[in-house]
């Protein structure tokens, strides 16, 4: 089955910084690749995804890129705010028997401080 | 406009209760989900469904049944807790089909505690 790894599992950045987090896939038939941001308390919500027919998409301060090549992807937020402080799941969505299911990544938290 | 809700929010167990958690969604989605999520493991997916009267076996289906008697609801049960079984649980739904945005919603979570 997929196998998504995910890093850094802790992130730390100053306000107005840059942060990316990194992850990779083990299944190249994978075609989808949504981002998720949890908050304290709350369940994970879609932030932004990319298809495997795209290699970059961006919607504001965040961006995803994707390398089907070397099967990975990453999310990059720039000008980074307190209410970005979260913890953020990558996922990668495969072809399995009669449902396509999500594999997540183990986490990263992120922490913006002033 | 609720999504996806799940009840109850919180629980605590002695070993060897039972219990069902319950997942209700509002979008008329087709597939449906319940993961649970433990600290540095991410979310696990325990069992699915693709439709109203069908489950399937997720990466961690031991010690939980399922069941999909409405199209709008998915139950989560537990025969016989046991410690291992404390986490957090997450319901999710979406649409059916792979030309669909494929976005999964998930609910605000059950907080399970097994003593």
């Amino acid at each position: 089955g997929e196998n998504v790894e995910q890093h850094p599992s802790t992130l730390s950045v100053q306000e107005g910084d840059s942060a990316v987090i990194k992850c990779t896939y083990s299944d190249s038939a994978s075609n989808y690749f949504p981002w998720y941001k949890q908050e304290l308390g709350k369940g994970p919500q879609l932030i932004i995804d990319i298809r495997s027919n795209v290699g970059e998409k961006k919607d504001q301060r965040i961006a995803v890129t994707l390398n089907k090549t070397a099967k990975h992807f990453s999310l990059h937020i720039t000008e980074t705010q307190p209410e970005d402080s979260a913890v953020y799941f990558c996922a990668a969505l495969g072809l399995t028997g009669t449902a396509s299911k999500l594999t997540f990544g183990t986490g990263t938290r992120l922490q913006v401080t002033l | 406009n609720a999504g996806v809700t799940q009840t109850p929010k919180f629980r605590v167990l002695k070993t060897g209760q039972s219990m069902t958690l319950l997942c209700a969604q509002d979008m008329n989605h087709e597939y449906m989900y319940w993961y649970r999520q433990d600290p540095g493991m991410g979310l696990r997916l325990i069992h699915y469904s693709v439709g109203e009267g069908t489950t399937a076996k997720g990466e961690v289906p031991d010690g939980y049944n399922v069941s999909r008697l409405k199209k709008q609801n998915f139950l989560l049960g537990l025969e016989s807790a046991a410690p291992s079984q404390t986490s957090v649980y997450f319901c999710a739904s979406r649409n059916k089909g792979l030309s669909s945005k494929n976005i999964q919603y998930f609910g605000a979570g059950t907080r399970l505690s097994v003593l």
